[in-house]
């Protein structure tokens, strides 16, 4: 268990459709980081909260949106869901203690659109 | 536009050789660099990191070579353990501080053979 949590675990919905994919960060952990892995992709960079505020943004569609609430969890929503939204949706969570920490990754949620 | 690249995509080891995982990137501002190892339906673990003011970063078995003139970082594995066998992503970060924003390149499946 690495501390992260991410819920829920599988996901199988329509296209149109809206989700959204919850996870808590490792205990103390300030920051969140949401990325997307496609089939035979990198892990995508998508959004960066930090104590409840976007940090820094990247290859994030229009809509998908996040948020970081007060007890630090985070939420991604997908709305307008396409078949090409199916992949493996990662949280990962940092103390900011700095780069060369990296992250800890929850074990994702594997999101599949039909 | 793919910052760091991992151009092989699965690599063959026989047990007890050396593990040579191979990424190259092209933004010259970035700073860290970390490589994670993912086993299949769990999420990234961190593995080593290497700072750019550094050339070498060795813990155990794996040691992390960084040749910043060439844009280039190397993941050795000495000697390969059945129990390496895994997906390897290298991920590197840069400016702006704070962020710990890591581009993560695409993988190289690992397969180490008994």
């Amino acid at each position: 268990d690495s501390g992260v949590t991410q819920t829920p675990k599988h996901l199988i919905t329509a296209t149109g459709q809206r989700v959204t994919l919850r996870c808590s960060p490792r205990s103390g952990d300030l920051s969140v980081y949401w990325y997307q892995q496609s089939l035979d992709q990198g892990l995508q960079f998508l959004i960066q909260y930090y104590n409840g505020e976007e940090r820094a943004k990247g290859n994030i569609l229009e809509r998908f949106s996040a948020q970081q609430f007060p007890d630090l969890h985070s939420e991604l929503n997908l709305s307008s869901l396409e078949l090409g939204d199916s992949a493996l949706y990662f949280c990962a969570s940092s103390a900011n203690r700095g780069a060369s920490y990296g992250y800890t990754f929850g074990s994702g949620t594997r999101l599949t659109v039909v | 536009d793919q910052q760091v690249k991992q151009n092989s995509p699965s690599l063959s080891v026989q047990e007890g050789r050396i593990s040579i995982l191979n990424c190259d990137y092209t933004n010259s501002m970035f700073d860290y660099f970390l490589w994670y190892k993912k086993y299949p339906a769990e999420g990234p673990t961190f593995l080593i990191s290497i700072s750019s003011i550094k050339d070498k970063n060795e813990d155990g078995r794996f040691t992390v070579f960084l040749n910043k003139s060439a844009k280039h970082l190397s993941l050795h594995i000495v000697p390969s353990q059945p129990g390496d066998s895994a997906v390897y992503f290298c991920a590197a970060s840069g400016p702006p501080s704070g962020t710990y924003k890591y581009i993560f390149g695409t993988g190289t499946r690992l397969k180490v053979l008994a």
